[in-house]
C-alpha cells in the first residue's frame, strides 16, 4: 500500500517562485493537513481539508494556498515564496474524528529551500 | 487554546535500559485524544500510541506505554528495553473529541540511544 505520497522530495526555490506540492492518499480518508516543520517549533499546521471541496486555515497560513479538488488529492501552493517558508512540509491524512479513525498517516515530507 | 510542552529537547538513554519523555498540555475540554509519534532520522513519521481522555486504563504497546494524569495533564511516554531503533523525535500530540479536526503537536524530544 501507498499509504501517503508526497511529491516531491525536495526542491531549491528562489525567492518570488512558485510551485505545488502534491500530496495524494490512497486510503479513502476524509481529513488531509498540511504541516510544516521548523526546528526547535514542531509541527504547525498549515491548512486542512475536511473532505472533498472543502479547506480551511490552520496556525500558520499566509504565503500558501490549497485545494482538494479530489478527495484523494491536496495540493498546497506557494504563490511567491520567500526565504521564511524555508521548511520541511508534511501532508497527512486521517478517516474521521474517532480515537480508532483519527490517527494521523503522514507522508515522507518535503524540504524545500527558498533562497 | 490548546498548547502542548515538551519539557525535554534531547535526551539519552543506554540500550535496554528504560526512558520516560514528559508531555504536558493545556486544555478546558473533559474529553479528548493524545498520541506519540515518532519520527526517526527516515523523516516518516508513525503512531507509537494514542490514549482516549475518558478512558482510565494507561494504554500500552509492547515495550512503549504511557503514564496517563487526567487531573495533572500529564501524558509521558515510557520506553522499556530500549533499542537502537528507538533513536528518534517524538511528539507528543493532542486533538480534541469534537469540534476540530486540528492537532495541536508539542515541540518534540530527541531520542537518542547509546550502545
Amino acid at each position: 500500500n501507498a499509504g501517503v505520497t508526497q511529491t516531491p522530495k525536495f526542491r531549491v526555490l528562489k525567492t518570488g517562485q512558485s510551485m505545488t506540492l502534491l500530496c495524494a492518499q490512497d486510503m479513502n480518508h476524509e481529513y488531509m493537513y498540511w504541516y510544516r516543520q521548523d526546528p526547535g517549533m514542531g509541527l504547525r499546521l498549515i491548512h486542512y481539508s475536511v473532505g472533498e471541496g472543502t479547506t480551511a486555515k490552520g496556525e500558520v497560513p499566509d504565503g500558501y494556498n490549497v485545494s482538494r479538488l479530489k478527495k484523494q488529492n491536496f495540493l498546497l501552493g506557494l504563490e511567491s515564496a520567500a526565504p521564511s517558508q524555508t521548511s520541511v512540509y508534511f501532508c497527512a491524512s486521517s478517516y474521521g474524528l474517532s480515537s480508532y479513525n483519527s490517527p494521523l498517516h503522514f507522508g515522507n515530507g518535503t524540504r524545500l529551500t527558498v533562497t | 487554546a490548546q498548547t502542548v510542552t515538551q519539557s525535554q529537547p534531547e535526551m539519552s538513554v543506554q540500550e535496554a535500559e528504560t526512558v520516560t519523555l514528559s508531555c504536558t498540555y493545556d486544555t478546558s475540554e473533559s474529553n479528548y485524544y493524545l498520541f506519540w509519534y515518532k519520527q526517526p532520522p527516515s523523516r516518516q513519521m508513525i503512531l507509537v500510541i494514542r490514549q482516549e481522555a475518558y478512558k482510565q486504563q494507561n494504554a500500552t504497546e509492547n515495550r512503549f506505554s504511557v503514564n496517563f494524569q487526567k487531573a495533572a495533564k500529564s501524558f509521558s511516554l515510557k520506553i522499556s528495553d530500549s533499542q537502537l531503533g528507538d533513536t528518534a523525535m517524538y511528539f507528543c500530540a493532542f486533538m480534541k473529541s469534537a469540534g476540530t479536526y486540528k492537532y495541536i503537536f508539542g515541540t518534540g524530544t530527541r531520542l537518542k540511544v547509546l550502545a
